[in-house]
């Protein structure tokens, strides 16, 4: 079945370090890609998004390229900000699936000022 | 987008007990899900609510530990039924509205902690 796979944390960082956390996919269909990120104490907020292959979907300073001949959607910051600490999903929606997302493990993201 | 809220925030229950979270939606919406998140785990997802009809259910979970109700097209509730420590969890509501394909928005979520 479809699966997610992504960098397991957690992941500490100085402030204005550049941030890479890999996922790659399993699908049999053509998936969305998705981050989502949860700030301490919140609820699950959408990052950003792509839903064919080659499309880069950015949001607050990340980015994440749709790669489908390697299967993965790793995301990327230039330059992150202690406010940037959080827990990331990186997610998947298969068009056959009748809309249901798989989310990876997550990857626990601390910055240190 | 949508604006999603639920109740109660948190609770802590005794084991043997139920607890019913409510999910509210500021519009109607197509879908609803509810889906579970451990303690330092990832989201699960429990079951797709449907409206006017019985929940459709992911493997693992049961209508008779989960029941699910759905009467209208904003509106959703779950039931955490005989709890155990095992079921402390996030529970977390989420919708689709049917404006962006596949694309879901996430309630803020239940702690629940059963003791």
């Amino acid at each position: 079945g479809d699966s997610v796979t992504q960098m397991e944390g957690p992941v500490t960082l100085s402030e204005e370090a550049f941030l890479t956390i890999n996922c790659t996919y399993t699908a049999t269909g053509y998936p969305s890609l998705f981050w989502y990120v949860q700030y301490p104490g919140e609820g699950l907020q959408l990052l950003l998004k792509a839903t064919k292959a080659d499309d880069k979907g950015s949001n607050k300073g990340f980015e994440a390229t749709y790669r489908k001949e390697t299967t993965s959607f790793h995301l990327e910051k230039g330059s992150v900000q202690v406010s940037d600490s959080a827990v990331y999903f990186c997610a998947l929606s298969d068009r056959s699936s009748a809309s249901k997302i798989i989310f990876g493990s997550g990857t626990r993201l601390s910055i240190r000022p | 987008s949508a604006v999603i809220s639920q109740k109660p925030s948190r609770d802590i229950c005794q084991r043997g007990t139920s607890l019913t979270i409510q999910c509210q939606v500021d519009s109607q919406v197509t879908m609803m899900f509810w889906y579970r998140q451990q303690p330092g785990q990832s989201l699960t997802l429990i079951a797709t609510a449907n409206q006017g009809s019985e929940a459709t259910y992911e493997s693992g979970f049961v209508i008779d530990k989960f029941p699910i109700s759905r009467p209208n097209l904003t509106f959703s509730t779950l039931t955490v039924s005989n709890m155990s420590p095992e079921d402390s969890s996030i529970y977390l509501c989420s919708v689709e509205t049917g404006m962006v394909f596949n694309e879901q928005f996430f309630g803020p979520g239940t702690r629940l902690t059963v003791l």
